[in-house]
């Protein structure tokens, strides 16, 4: 597609359910990322995926996140067991290769009630 | 380990005013990526500029002008005659020179202009 898209835009779940986020890249980019912005606050890096290459995962918060890529296509993050101050938005990145030209998506809100 | 500092939270300014965005970063790299982007109201983030490391030439981009400092580990931002249209949040980030690796981002500047 023309840009990253991701889904839902909006989520609202209760505590301690599971949630998917969804990140659609721009087609042929190897590099996808994951971020979180909490309310007023800049992006924590996540995850990111290279082609084929191991995941890093380093910034994942808990063993409660996960995220998965088939390819270098669709991307899913899951929070498993949400609690409340995983609320954010979960922004995805994409890139034809790590260091150049980062497109971000819109977000999904997440909000934990 | 790597960081990016914007002392700026806020800034407020009337429409014309000229305005100056602060970013600070560390890293033990000797080459690297500084970028900024901008968030708008709307939530996406939209891509301004990347500056590699060994490339301390200043550049313009119509309204926009980026100084960047290697000595002080520094990568201001101006936005000249600003607009209310700029009116957003600024966030500068770091990003190793290797292939694929993730931004550093900074706190962001929040920036309001004014009729």
């Amino acid at each position: 597609g023309a840009g990253v898209s991701q889904s839902p835009s909006n989520k609202v779940t209760e505590k301690g359910k599971d949630v998917e986020l969804r990140c659609d890249p721009i087609s042929g980019h190897t590099a996808l990322y994951w971020y979180r912005q909490r309310l007023g606050q800049g992006l924590e890096f996540l995850i990111y995926f290279q082609g084929n290459s191991a995941p890093d995962k380093s910034g994942l918060p808990s063993d409660r996140f996960s995220a998965e890529r088939t390819g270098e296509s669709v991307s899913t993050l899951t929070i498993q067991r949400t609690q409340q101050e995983d609320s954010a938005v979960y922004l995805c990145a994409s890139s034809l290769q790590g260091g150049y030209g980062y497109t971000f998506g819109s977000g999904t809100r997440l909000t934990v009630v | 380990a790597q960081k990016v500092t914007q002392a700026q939270t806020e800034i407020s300014v009337v429409e014309k005013e000229d305005v100056t965005l602060d970013c600070v970063y560390e890293t033990r790299d000797t080459t690297y990526y500084l970028f900024w982007y901008k968030q708008p109201p709307s939530g996406e983030l939209v891509f301004l500029i990347r500056r590699n490391s060994f490339d301390e030439q200043n550049e313009i981009s119509g309204r926009y002008s980026w100084n960047f400092q290697k000595s002080t580990s520094s990568f201001n931002f101006t936005i000249t005659a600003s607009q209310v249209v700029d009116s957003a949040v600024y966030f500068c980030a770091l990003a190793k020179y290797n292939a694929g690796n993730m931004l550093t981002f900074g706190g962001g500047t929040r920036l309001m202009v004014k009729p």
